[in-house]
C-alpha cells in the first residue's frame, strides 16, 4: 500500500525566518503535486513536479522532487503571515482502467507569528 | 467557466437517512473523482469515473455510491448515513493526456450526520 508521510504535521514559525516540510512516498513515481489549503476552503494548486530533479519556484515557496529518494520538499523563505495554511503533498499513481489517482499525504499546519 | 461545481455546501442528515451530492464539471474532463477529508487528514479517494457510464472503487468506497450518467456530472450517493460519514467531501476532474494534467478541485460539501 502506497503511504505518503509529511514531515512535519505542525509547524509554528516567525515572521522572516526559514524552513521546509518534508514530503516522503512509498512507491514509484514521476508525479507530485503541492497543495495549500485556507481553513474551510478547497485545494489551491500550488506546484506539480513532473521529473527527478524538478525544482519549481513561486515567491516564497520552492518545491523540489527526488524520484530516486522518494523525497519532494517545500522550502518557504522569509515566511509571512499570509503563507498560514495547510500544505499537502500528493502523490500520483496509477488506479485501475488506465486512470491516475492521487494519494495525500497527512497535510503540513503551518502557522507564521509575527 | 464555472470549473468544478459542488451541491449542496452544507447538509445535516440523521442516521439512516440518505442523500445524493452532484458534482458538474464544465471543462470536458474524462475523469472524476470523490474524495473525503476528515480532520488531520489528507483528502482519501472514494470512487472515481474515467468517463461516461463508468466507475472504479477508491480507497475507501464502503457505504457510497456512484453514478456518472452524463459527462459532466458525477454522483456520490449515501443510502444509509452514518456518523462515520461525517466529513468533508471534494469532487474533481482532470482531463486525459499527459504534461502537467493536474486534477480541478471543487469547493466541498461539508457533511454532519448525527
Amino acid at each position: 500500500e502506497l503511504k505518503v508521510e509529511q514531515n512535519p504535521l505542525f509547524l509554528s514559525m516567525q515572521e522572516g525566518k526559514n524552513y521546509t516540510i518534508y514530503c516522503n512516498y512509498s512507491t514509484t513515481s514521476d508525479r507530485l503535486y503541492w497543495y495549500r489549503q485556507d481553513p474551510g476552503k478547497s485545494l489551491e494548486s500550488l506546484f506539480v513536479l513532473l521529473s527527478n530533479g524538478a525544482v519549481k519556484q513561486e515567491g516564497r515557496l520552492m518545491a523540489s522532487l527526488d524520484t530516486k529518494a522518494r523525497l519532494s520538499t517545500l522550502h518557504i523563505t522569509a515566511a509571512v503571515h499570509d503563507l498560514s495554511a495547510t500544505y499537502f503533498c500528493a502523490v500520483d499513481v496509477l488506479a485501475g482502467q488506465g486512470a491516475q489517482k492521487l494519494v495525500f499525504g497527512q497535510g503540513t499546519r503551518l502557522t507564521i507569528n509575527p | 467557466n464555472a470549473g468544478v461545481t459542488q451541491t449542496p455546501k452544507f447538509r445535516v442528515l440523521k442516521t439512516g437517512q440518505s442523500m445524493t451530492l452532484l458534482c458538474a464539471q464544465d471543462m470536458n474532463h474524462e475523469y472524476m473523482y470523490w474524495y473525503r477529508q476528515d480532520p488531520g487528514m489528507g483528502l482519501r479517494l472514494i470512487h472515481y469515473s474515467v468517463g461516461e457510464g463508468t466507475t472504479a472503487k477508491g480507497e475507501v468506497p464502503d457505504g457510497y455510491n456512484v453514478s456518472r450518467l452524463k459527462k459532466q456530472n458525477f454522483l456520490l450517493g449515501l443510502e444509509s448515513a452514518a456518523p462515520s460519514q461525517t466529513s468533508v467531501y471534494f469532487c474533481a476532474s482532470k482531463s486525459l493526456g499527459f504534461g502537467e494534467n493536474e486534477q480541478f478541485f471543487g469547493p466541498g460539501t461539508r457533511l454532519t450526520v448525527l
